[in-house]
């Protein structure tokens, strides 16, 4: 149980485009979830927090109109990467809640902006 | 504010030995604590978690870690590796009541055959 997945695992793009990456829970219903960002040989950190049916809070730093949520349903968040260029490559993850504690982690998404 | 050390990058232990994965936290709140796995291709997996109930925590494939608040530590151990539990590890810290996860910088763990 409490499965998580990712859409797509991998995407390379041209600076400029926009990505749209999914994060779905298969087996459970999450009125949370979350969307996180690795750079190589760091921490995962925070991006942003996403509610089902209202607007996403976005950490510090995060610039809301370049990273896009959307949370449309209790089983599906979608991040979309606007105008995309080489340092937002990076390795996209996405968690959802199922209970006060415990987050359920997606495979993640490499993204590579050329 | 949180924060979470993981003081060594890589860890090597033969099959069969002990392993010790440091976890060093920083809250100024009552934490709730997480230990997660991450093999190749996959997503993270929690392996146990800490929250207030009792210090020591056992998790599955044979992983336990123990909270002590006077070393602000939440080392995970494991009594004898395995092959398969070659990974990378991750420590996440949250404050109670706050749902917000900080990770340190993660230990790959190999074994040695």
């Amino acid at each position: 149980g409490a499965v998580v997945s990712q859409h797509p695992s991998w995407v390379i793009c041209k600076s400029g485009t926009s990505v749209k990456i999914e994060c779905r829970s298969l087996d459970f219903q999450a009125t949370t979830m979350f969307w996180y960002r690795q750079f190589p040989k760091q921490s995962l950190m925070l991006m942003a927090t996403s509610n089902e049916g209202s607007k996403a809070t976005y950490e510090q730093g995060v610039e809301k109109d370049k990273f896009l949520i959307n949370h449309a349903s209790l089983t599906l968040s979608t991040l979309t990467v606007t105008s995309a260029h080489p340092e937002d490559s990076s390795f996209y993850i996405c968690s959802a809640r199922n209970d006060p504690d415990t987050q359920y982690f997606g495979p993640g998404t490499r993204l590579t902006v050329l | 504010a949180q924060s979470v050390t993981q003081l060594d990058s890589h860890v090597s232990v033969s099959e069969g030995t002990p392993v010790l994965l440091r976890c060093n936290y920083s809250s100024s709140y009552s934490p709730s604590l997480f230990w997660y796995v991450q093999h190749p291709n996959k997503g993270l997996q929690l392996l146990l978690k800490y929250t207030s109930a009792a210090t020591l925590v056992k998790g599955i494939n044979g992983f336990e870690a123990e909270f002590k608040k006077s070393e602000t530590s939440f080392h995970l151990t494991k009594p004898s590796a395995h092959m398969s539990d070659a990974a990378e590890y991750s420590c996440s810290i949250s404050n109670f009541g706050n749902e917000k996860l900080t990770f340190g910088t993660g230990t790959r763990l190999t074994i040695i055959p």
